[in-house]
This record gives structure tokens, C-alpha cells and sequence, in this order.
């Protein structure tokens, strides 16, 4: 099993819907959460950390259920440039590397 | 603020052959760390430098790889001899040091493409 795992999409999405990404984790002593967004043959790009709480940054909102060990990432009116792959990362237990999901494709279309 | 560099962008070598990855981390970042993704999988930790000290080389796929960051500034990553399964895309990024809630946001540079034939 994947210590990361997404739904790899890919989510096809007309401009200005609202698409939700989900994501499990399997160390339940991770401590750090985030979202990041990689476009094709780019590097990752960090896009939101993901607090208890839950948090939002324009468009974008971030949750994150312990309990659980779920993490979701919400875009609404998406964009054209929206479209990349978002890929969610936690830390590895207390340590500071980063175990990646394999990442969610996401296609807005005009 | 300069991101983070890495040279070169891309390497074809020969199995056998040595290659030397760069990295040059944001001006002030202490941690550095590498990362691999090789096809179709998912991105994975190499190691973590903490200035000059190693402080996790727990993904180190074995003792071909050689990282070192002397001076603690820019750090190299030294693959020899190389073999086919190391060709992918090797990632380099840095963070400051704990930020909210401990939170250690990592920034990274735009890799080297490194393909073994």
C-alpha cells in the first residue's frame, strides 16, 4: 500500500467549476501537510501547507482530517491555468522528508 | 529572492559512467534536500542536509550515490558507476528552518533529467 494515495484522474472540468481533490495517508505520526501543484516537466510547486484547521487561499481551500487521515483540496471558479497535476505531500512521520502522492491530473477546458 | 538552481538540466551518460548533479539552494536555506522520480512513479527522498551534516540519507537507493554539501552552501550528488534504473528526474530543494506550527515548506528547484543508456 501507498503511503500517499490519490485518485490519478484524470478530472476533466469546464472553466468556472468547482473540483475537489482527495488524498489518504498511512503514518498516522505525520505531522505536516501540503498541497502541490506541478505542471508538465516542471518542478513542484508548493501551493498551499494544510493546517488542523483548514485553511483557504483564494480560490483554493484545504482540509484536513486527522481522524481519518484524509486531506482534500477544493478550487472553485477554475481556471484554464488551473490544469496541471496537484500532488499531495506529507511529512514523513516527524522527519522533515516529503512522501508524494502520485499526484491528481486535472483538465479545465474553456 | 532567487529560487532554487540545479545543473545541469540535462544528462545523458553511458551505464558505467560517473555524473555530478549541482544544486544551489535559496540564499539563507539551511536544509537541502534531493529527490528522485523515475518513470511513472511517484516523486521519492534521497537525503536531507542540515548545513553541512547530514541528517537523513534514509533513501540513498545504495553506496553509487555520494551527496555531499561542503561549506554548507551548494551541494552536489554523485552518481558512479551509474546503471540504467537511475535515469529519471532528480530534484533538489531547500527551507529555511520551521515556520507555523513547525511547518517546514519545502521550495524546489527545476531538477536534472538524467537518462542512462
Amino acid at each position: 500500500r501507498k503511503e500517499v494515495e490519490q485518485d490519478p484522474g484524470p478530472f476533466n472540468v469546464p472553466e468556472g467549476a468547482t473540483v475537489a481533490f482527495n488524498c489518504t495517508y498511512s503514518n498516522s505520526a505525520s505531522q505536516s501537510f501540503f498541497w502541490y501543484r506541478q505542471d508538465c516537466r516542471k518542478e513542484p510547486k508548493l501551493l498551499m501547507s494544510v493546517y488542523s484547521s483548514g485553511n483557504e487561499d483564494g480560490r483554493f481551500t484545504a482540509q484536513l482530517n486527522r481522524a481519518s487521515q484524509y486531506i482534500s483540496l477544493l478550487i472553485r471558479d477554475s481556471k484554464l491555468s488551473d490544469s496541471a497535476t496537484y500532488l499531495c505531500v506529507v511529512n514523513g512521520g516527524g522527519f522533515q522528508k516529503l512522501v508524494f502522492g502520485t499526484g491528481t491530473r486535472l483538465l479545465v477546458s474553456p | 529572492e532567487a529560487g532554487v538552481t540545479q545543473f545541469p538540466s540535462h544528462s545523458v551518460i553511458e551505464k558505467g559512467q560517473t555524473v555530478t548533479l549541482r544544486c544551489d539552494p535559496i540564499s539563507g536555506h539551511d536544509n537541502l534536500y534531493w529527490y528522485r522520480r523515475v518513470m511513472g512513479k511517484e516523486i521519492k527522498f534521497l537525503l536531507h542536509f542540515v548545513k553541512e551534516s547530514k541528517q537523513d540519507e534514509s533513501g540513498m537507493p545504495n553506496n553509487r550515490f555520494l551527496a555531499e554539501r561542503t561549506g554548507g552552501t551548494y551541494s552536489t550528488l554523485k552518481v558512479q558507476p551509474a546503471e540504467l534504473e537511475d535515469s529519471g528526474v532528480y530534484f533538489c530543494a531547500s527551507s529555511r528552518g520551521p515556520g507555523g506550527a513547525g511547518v517546514y515548506e519545502q521550495y524546489f528547484g527545476p531538477g536534472t533529467r538524467l537518462t542512462v543508456t
